[in-house]
């Protein structure tokens, strides 16, 4: 079905461990998101990707790692998972957000403990 | 910073009450503001994408507004229903690599 997906949709790891949230869109959409959600913040912008190779920093980037080597995939990798990491994740995909609206995963809840 | 901010924090109106939001952005490097609605346990979803300043869009009851100089958007929900308490989210896309900041949200809730 063509769609944006998310896994895993529930993830549970300790302090200092790696973990990798994998995205992945059906649409071919050139522009990809990765968002947290933060109580008080709404949606706060930790990584996104213009098109294959290409990723800039968001509002919160720092402990993340992203990398978008095909255009329907965009990981994003936790390197030393902290508890303030805790978080659900969204990761969203565009054609082009100045005309065009984000679709949203179904969200990646990540409990550090 | 970008700083996308949306008043009031939270709403609580009854049903067939009309009421409306507001959305604070930065009026310079401006691209396109989105409104966006979001469910609990769910995805947020579009209500409308805009561009240009004075732009006015509709979907039912619920419309927008747009005043790129100024930098604010209204989103105006006419006869509130239950079914329209959420979360209501504007996001502003820039110039700068079309980054896409959203801002934290108006929670509404109606009662029935």
């Amino acid at each position: 079905d063509a769609g944006i997906t998310q896994s895993p949709r529930y993830k549970i790891t300790e302090t200092g461990r790696q973990v990798t949230l994998m995205c992945h869109q059906t649409w071919s959409h050139s522009y990809m998101f990765w968002y947290r959600q933060d109580l008080g913040h709404g949606l706060r912008l930790i990584y996104y990707s213009a098109a294959a190779d290409i990723t800039d920093k968001g509002e919160v980037p720092d402990g993340y790692v992203v990398s978008r080597s095909k255009t329907e995939n965009f990981p994003l990798t936790l390197e030393s998972a902290t508890r303030s990491q805790t978080s659900v994740y969204f990761c969203a995909s565009s054609e082009t957000p100045v005309t065009g609206e984000l679709f949203f995963g179904e969200g990646s809840r990540l409990t550090v403990l | 910073i970008l700083n996308v901010e949306q008043s009031p924090q939270s709403l609580h109106v009854q049903e067939g009450d009309s009421t409306n939001f507001t959305c604070s952005f930065p009026s310079s490097n401006f691209y396109a503001l989105h409104w966006y609605r979001w469910e609990t346990a769910k995805s947020p979803e579009a209500l409308f994408v805009m561009t240009l300043n004075g732009d006015e869009k509709k979907k039912g009851r619920i419309s927008a507004t747009l005043n790129t100089k100024e930098g604010y958007s209204y989103l105006y929900i006419k006869g509130s229903q239950p079914e329209d308490s959420a979360t209501y989210l504007c996001a502003y896309v820039n110039t700068g690599g079309f980054k896409t900041i959203f801002g934290a949200g108006t929670r509404l809730f109606v009662k029935a």
